[in-house]
């Protein structure tokens, strides 16, 4: 399995709060992804990173902001967290943005009351 | 707009039989194609792939079929298996999307002894 874990892999907060996952990768990839999955909606792209700085918009970005300072960081922060941000997070990794496959972490479960 | 369909939300087999899982796609810029297994509580795990340039592709009991003039690709597992009940993804990109993927709502397999 490839080496990544995310952080905290549950949490519960209320409306309005700031909220940060990580997303850590052990396998120096170029690539991290951040994905929500939401019932009906299958997996949908967040942000990305093709370096370090280096990020780019998804389809479902308003709302987050993601940071990478380091090759196996990945932050995604929800600045004011709202009820519609409850969902199934999840980071990926891959070796180049080309033909090849993304990787998958565990998953973190967000709830906003 | 889903650029990534899959129709059937679940599927009921019987062990031994075979499985078709169906995925169609309206976007003509896709080339690569990947197929993800899921398990509750767990992230998504690669199954299998193909490019644009294969109409065939073969791992195992997995075989995706991909026919480019009907943007359509298919699953098929044979024999299926008990363990092979999940949620299984479909998925695409492509070049002008960054190699982003774009994922199907998902298909719940359930392979009954």
């Amino acid at each position: 399995d490839a080496g990544i874990t995310q952080s905290p892999r549950h949490k519960v907060t209320e409306t309005g709060t700031p909220v940060t996952l990580r997303c850590h990768q052990t396998e120096n990839h170029r690539y991290m992804y951040w994905y929500r999955q939401d019932p009906g909606h299958g997996l949908r792209l967040i942000h990305y990173s093709y370096g370090v700085k280096d990020t780019d918009k998804g389809e479902v970005s308003d709302g987050y902001s993601v940071s990478r300072s380091k090759t196996e960081d990945f932050l995604l922060t929800l600045e004011s967290a709202t009820s519609s941000q409850t969902s199934v997070y999840f980071c990926a990794i891959s070796e180049s943005g080309g033909v090849n496959e993304q990787f998958f972490g565990p998953g973190t479960r967000l709830t906003v009351l | 707009d889903q650029q990534v369909k899959q129709n059937s939300p679940s599927l009921s087999v019987q062990e031994g039989r075979i499985s078709i899982l169906n995925c169609d796609y309206t976007n003509s810029m896709f080339d690569y194609f990947l197929w993800y297994k899921k398990y509750p509580a767990e992230g998504p795990t690669f199954l299998i792939s193909i490019s644009s340039i294969k109409d065939k592709n073969e791992d195992g009991r997995f075989t995706v079929f991909l026919n480019k003039s009907a943007k359509h690709l298919s699953l098929h597992i044979v024999p299926s298996q008990p363990g092979d009940s999940a949620v299984y993804f479909c998925a695409a990109s492509g070049v002008n999307s960054g190699y982003a993927l774009n994922f199907g709502k998902g298909t719940s397999l359930l392979v009954t002894p």
